[in-house]
């Protein structure tokens, strides 16, 4: 139990392009979902949290209008990176929690490694 | 900013030795510590959550200790299999201030183990 999944694993786009990532929840409900970016050798980012139905909460540095997340139902998120540019080359990964409790694990997708050429 | 420190950055041990590596986080408002395993091309895997000063917790051959007065936890692997070759990162939540309610990460300890 307590799959999250997420696609594409891998995306390749232009710059000046937008790509969506899907996240979700296969077996449970997730009242909360995370967005994390990793660069090379580094930890992973907190980019933004996000609660079923609410705005999602960016984590100062990450912009808004850029990364675009979506937490339309308690078992999909989306995050949305519009008019990407070679720096936002970067590994995203997803995660979901069943409470808002921060004691309870988080369940993680497998991550989207995303190129902008 | 709250720092999360792993060490070591990196492991290589022999089949069949215990290894074992430091997380370091600052102890004031300390809420709960978070261990995950992370293997190549797979989604990160949930180990161990622990909040109270002096919990110790197993799984099969993984163990974690907790100091949260002093701000570290200690991850235990006893007769490491090349199975356990991963990357251990461990998380930390505090209660007040700018990181409450979120998971700040440690940079992780890449484990290799040889046959």
């Amino acid at each position: 139990g307590a799959v999250v999944s997420q696609h594409p694993s891998r995306v390749i786009c232009k710059s000046g392009t937008s790509v969506k990532i899907e996240c979700r929840s296969l077996d449970f409900q997730a009242t909360t979902m995370f967005w994390y970016r990793q660069f090379p050798k580094q930890s992973l980012m907190l980019m933004a949290t996000s609660n079923e139905g609410s705005k999602a909460t960016y984590e100062q540095g990450v912009e808004k209008d850029k990364f675009l997340i979506n937490h339309a139902s308690l078992t999909l998120s989306t995050l949305t990176v519009t008019s990407a540019h070679p720096e936002d080359s970067s590994f995203y990964i997803c995660s979901a929690r069943v409470t808002s409790d921060p004691s309870y694990e988080q369940y993680f997708g497998p991550g989207t490694r995303l190129t902008v050429t | 900013i709250l720092n999360v420190e792993q060490s070591p950055q990196s492991l290589h041990v022999q089949e069949g030795d215990s290894t074992n590596f430091t997380c370091s986080f600052p102890s004031s408002n300390f809420y709960a510590l978070h261990w995950y395993r992370w293997e190549t091309a797979k989604s990160p895997e949930a180990l161990f959550v622990m909040t109270l000063n002096g919990d110790e917790k197993k799984k099969g051959r993984i163990s974690a200790t907790l100091n949260t007065k002093e701000g570290y936890s200690y991850l235990y692997i006893k007769g490491s299999q090349p199975e356990d070759s991963a990357t251990y990162l461990c998380a930390s939540y505090w209660a007040g201030g700018t990181s409450y309610g979120k998971l700040t990460f440690g940079q992780g300890t890449i484990l290799t183990v040889h046959p």
